[in-house]
């Protein structure tokens, strides 16, 4: 799987939009971008993936660049709860073999929403 | 996170004891992934585990560790022995085929004293 790499941190106000930034370079053709979230002392919760088509769902925004080089995970109205460390995860999708099941999480950015 | 249920949620073993989590996939997955998440580090891959059969255990350590999944009831990821390194928080998550998007529970806390 693709490395990615996201700043460490983010400050966001209260009721504003978050835009978490993702590089991954050398993200494959068949590689998906995925976003996930962890608030402390939870476990990891799925927030959205694409592909390449920027997606929306009930959560966030997707917007991955044409190039498909870096993606933006945005939180349009952030709310405390939203305070939590964010990673972007690349993987394939699909039964293309090897041990694509194993989701490698980096650092990831931990976003602090201020009131 | 859509159903996965872990328990206990904490869990206290002395040196030596033996630890056993449950983890109980969503209803309808049959693909279940245990992580494990030390202090202030990121979650590790441990072992990924289909319906009585184990597909990869290569991120677990060789020994004291084992894992299950069987026909019927929870996945149970089993440690014996065990040390104060192994105090973590393992995470469970499943899928309903191997590729697809994982889901976790809320994990297992465990403090070996």
């Amino acid at each position: 799987d693709a490395k990615t790499t996201q700043p460490p941190s983010m400050d966001c106000a209260e009721g504003r939009a978050a835009n978490l930034p993702c590089n991954h370079s050398t993200i494959s053709g068949n590689e998906y971008v995925y976003w996930y979230r962890q608030i402390h002392s939870q476990g990891p919760q799925y927030i959205i993936h694409g592909l390449k088509n920027n997606e929306t769902n009930e959560m966030a925004s997707l917007i991955i660049t044409e190039d498909r080089k870096s993606s933006t995970l945005i939180l349009p109205h952030a709310t405390l709860r939203d305070t939590a460390v964010y990673y972007c995860i690349v993987r394939v999708e699909g039964n293309s073999g090897g041990s694509n099941y194993k989701l490698t999480f980096g650092k990831g950015t931990l976003l602090t929403v201020n009131p | 996170n859509a159903g996965v249920m872990q328990n206990p949620r904490h869990l206290v073993r002395r040196r030596g004891q033996e630890a056993r989590l449950r983890c109980s996939p969503v209803k309808g997955h049959s693909h279940v992934y245990w992580y494990r998440q030390l202090p202030e580090e990121g979650l590790k891959f441990m072992v990924y585990l289909q319906k009585e059969n184990i597909i990869d255990e290569s991120g677990m350590p060789k020994e004291r560790f084992s894992a299950e999944f069987p026909k019927e009831g929870p996945s149970i990821l089993r440690i014996q022995q065990v040390v104060r390194g192994d105090s973590a928080a393992y995470f469970c998550a499943s899928s309903p085929d191997s590729p697809k998007t994982q889901y976790f529970g809320p994990g297992t806390r465990l403090l070996v004293l």
